[in-house]
């Protein structure tokens, strides 16, 4: 059974601070896929990235960056220099396939983040 | 651009009470789920369709039924509503293939009463 854990319930940080989210996953797969989503207070859930089982490489898009240790199972979402508007709840979410080579999708219960001005 | 487009937005039902949630998608996906978010809970899927008449159980079935007659629309029925439906449903599709990114409606806040 996949399962994802995101053990940061919230997390309240100074405006221009830098910020990590937490996730860990458990999976029996080989070939698998991670995923960040934003929801923000509007309510409407956001992808943010995607990164396969076998791409171990970090990613930087502009003030978000992404470490993927499958060594630790881990995949951590860091905000450089947070703004307010990056105040939102962020979901991390793992993907394989199923027993009948379906997409299933599960969610970790989500990081609320408040960015005080 | 439409995307995944839910309705209602908001409804209130009364214990016992029938309704359907509606869900469109204009992407050509084949991919479609319903789930439902609880708070500090996380999103739980409750059903998923990988193309028309196809559907299959996801985490939380039970109380909910779903039909997928043509590729764009995928709506969840609710038969007998209870207070433990009260929760926001989002409806999401995806491409073919495993790999995609899931693309979210607006989500419908339901409250059961």
């Amino acid at each position: 059974a996949q399962k994802v854990t995101q053990a940061q319930t919230e997390i309240s940080v100074v405006e221009k601070e830098d910020v990590t989210l937490d996730c860990v996953y458990e999976t029996r797969d080989t070939t698998y896929y991670l995923f960040w989503y934003k929801q923000p207070p509007s309510g409407e859930l956001v992808f943010l990235i995607r990164r396969n089982s076998f791409d171990e490489q970090n990613e930087i898009s502009g003030r978000y960056s992404w470490n993927f240790q499958k060594s630790t199972s881990s995949f951590n979402f860091t905000i450089t220099a947070s703004q307010v508007v990056d105040s939102a709840v962020y979901f991390c979410a793992l993907s394989e396939a199923n027993s009948g080579g379906y997409q299933k999708v599960t969610f970790g219960t989500g990081t609320k983040l408040q960015v005080i001005p | 651009n439409a995307g995944v487009t839910q309705t209602p937005k908001f409804r209130i039902l009364k214990i016992g009470q029938s309704m359907t949630l509606q869900c469109a998608q204009d992407m050509n996906h084949n991919y479609m789920y319903w789930y439902r978010q609880d708070p500090g809970m996380g999103l739980k899927l409750i059903y998923y369709s990988v193309g028309a008449g196809i559907t299959d159980k996801g985490e939380v079935p039970n109380g909910y039924n779903v039909s997928r007659s043509t590729t764009e629309d995928f709506p969840l029925r609710l038969e007998l509503a209870a207070p433990s439906q009260t929760s926001v449903y989002f409806c999401a599709s995806s491409r073919n293939t495993n790999t995609g990114e899931l693309f979210f409606g607006e989500g419908s806040r339901l409250t059961v009463l």
